[in-house]
């Protein structure tokens, strides 16, 4: 079984301050990861994906993420961030042996004030 | 072009009645999923679609809930006799079908039970 823990429910941060979304997962076999945003009102949206190669994957609207196997993480990072990026930030994993269905984590709501 | 689709976008049921939801994908996507998100429960996955098939519905959470894809596209999800811990937004999602591609999720229909 797998499973993914966001151990910030909330991240309140100024713009044009760095942020970091932390999300540690859980597996006993090869990991697929993920990381999606919701914006108010609005579905679920990819921001980036690991699947192989580059441990480092850059994503939409200037996020990035590092997967970490000896950490089991996959934190997700911005430099810079914007009031647009006022959001909820789901990391999600899949890999489950014949299993396609993604395991997310309970999410991170970002706020970002002026 | 067109996204995934969902109707109702809201649904308020009394408890004990069926209800059907139902889940538009993008045109020429063989995969389809359902997912739940309850308040601070994250996203729960429900069950997959390859095609009209359901390999995996190890996410249905009793047998009072079903779900059918018809002609490779449209998906309904019934739940019969609804209860009040129902009550939660129904995403959908779709994807090309090759492994770990991207899932596009619709807007969800957010389902009340009185």
């Amino acid at each position: 079984a797998q499973s993914v823990t966001q151990l910030d429910s909330q991240v309140p941060v100024f713009e044009e301050a760095p942020v970091e979304l932390r999300c540690n997962y859980s597996s006993s076999v090869s990991v697929y990861l993920f990381w999606y945003v919701q914006y108010p009102n609005q579905g679920l949206q990819l921001l980036l994906k690991y699947l192989s190669g580059s441990t480092l994957v850059k994503g939409i609207n200037g996020f990035e993420a590092e997967f970490n196997k000896s950490q089991t993480s996959f934190h997700l990072r911005k430099p810079s961030v914007h009031i647009s990026d006022t959001a909820e930030y789901f990391c999600a994993v899949g890999g489950d042996t014949g299993r396609r269905a993604l395991t997310f984590g309970s999410g991170t709501r970002l706020q970002v004030q002026p | 072009g067109a996204g995934v689709s969902q109707s109702p976008s809201n649904k308020v049921t009394e408890k004990g009645k069926d209800v059907e939801l139902r889940c538009d994908p993008i045109s020429g996507h063989t995969a389809l999923y359902w997912y739940r998100q309850s308040l601070g429960q994250g996203l729960e996955f429900l069950i997959y679609f390859q095609g009209n098939s359901a390999p995996d519905k190890s996410g249905l959470p009793s047998d009072r809930f079903s779900a059918e894809r018809t002609g490779g596209s449209v998906s309904t999800l019934t739940i019969q006799r609804t209860q009040q811990e129902d009550s939660a937004v129904y995403l959908c999602a779709s994807s090309l079908g090759t492994a770990w591609d991207e899932q596009y999720f619709g807007p969800g229909t957010r389902l009340t039970v009185t």
